[in-house]
C-alpha cells in the first residue's frame, strides 16, 4: 500500500458539475497539502494543513475548497471550475509543517480536466 | 518574487552520456530539495542539501550545493534509461514553511 494515496486519477467535468478530490495518508503525517501541477510551471502551493488546521490559503479561488476531517484525510471539494483550472493536482504530507529538512511524500495526483 | 530557475527545461540524449542540469536563485536557502517525477506518478524525494559547497552522491547522481546557497546542480554519470523522468528542485527559505519549487527539467534518456 503506497503512503498517500490520490482518487480518483482522472477526472474530466463540466464548469457546472461539482466533485470532490480525495487523498488519504498512511505515514503519520501530522501536515497534508495540495499543490496544483501545471506544464512547464512551478508547482503551486494551494493548502496547508497541520494538525488539521488550515495553515496555509495561498490567494486560491473560492471554486477550490479544502477540506480536512483527520490527520490521515485531505479532500479539495470544486465546484464552477474554469478551464484554466485543468491541471495535476496533487496531494503530499510531511511530518511536520516543512522546515529545513522535512521531506514531503506526494500521491500519483488526479488529472482534472474541465471541458 | 522567490525564483527557482532550472536549466535546461528540455535534455534529450542518448543512454552512457554525462548531463549536468541547474537550479539557480537570486534568493539564499536554507536547504534545497531535488525530486524526481516519472510520468504518471508524483515527485519522489531524491536528497536534501543543507550545508554551503556540500556534495553528495546517490549511485551515479552527483548533487552540489553552491557555496552561497543559491545555487545548485545535479549531475548524472552514464545515464540510463531508468533515468528518465522530471527533475524539480524546491528551496526552503529560513523561518517559511513553503517550499519555492523551479518548473523542472524534463530529463529523457534513450536507450
Amino acid at each position: 500500500e503506497t503512503g498517500v494515496t490520490q482518487t480518483p486519477r482522472h477526472l474530466v467535468m463540466g464548469m457546472t458539475n461539482k466533485k470532490s478530490l480525495k487523498c488519504e495518508q498512511h505515514l503519520g503525517h501530522n501536515a497534508m497539502y495540495w499543490y496544483k501541477q501545471s506544464a512547464k510551471k512551478p508547482l503551486e502551493l494551494m493548502f496547508v494543513y497541520s494538525l488539521e488546521e488550515r495553515v496555509e490559503n495561498n490567494s486560491v479561488p473560492s471554486r477550490f475548497s479544502p477540506e480536512c476531517p483527520n490527520s490521515s484525510h485531505l479532500f479539495l471539494h470544486l465546484h464552477t471550475l474554469q478551464p484554466e483550472d485543468s491541471a495535476l493536482y496533487l496531494c503530499a504530507s510531511s511530518q511536520d509543517i516543512p522546515g529545513s529538512n522535512t521531506e514531503a511524500f506526494f500521491g500519483q495526483g488526479t488529472r482534472l480536466t474541465v471541458v | 518574487t522567490q525564483l527557482l530557475e532550472q536549466s535546461p527545461q528540455f535534455l534529450s540524449i542518448q543512454e552512457g552520456e554525462n548531463l549536468t542540469v541547474y537550479c539557480n536563485s537570486s534568493s539564499v536557502f536554507s536547504s534545497l530539495q531535488w525530486y524526481r517525477q516519472e510520468p504518471g506518478e508524483g515527485p519522489v524525494l531524491l536528497v536534501t542539501v543543507v550545508t554551503g559547497g556540500e556534495v553528495k552522491k546517490l549511485k551515479r547522481l552527483t548533487f552540489q550545493f553552491g557555496d552561497a546557497r543559491k545555487d545548485s546542480s545535479l549531475h548524472i554519470t552514464a545515464a540510463q534509461p531508468g533515468d528518465t523522468g522530471l527533475y524539480l528542485c524546491a528551496g526552503a527559505v529560513g523561518g517559511n514553511y513553503q517550499l519555492i519549487w523551479g518548473a523542472g527539467t524534463k530529463l529523457i534518456i534513450k536507450p
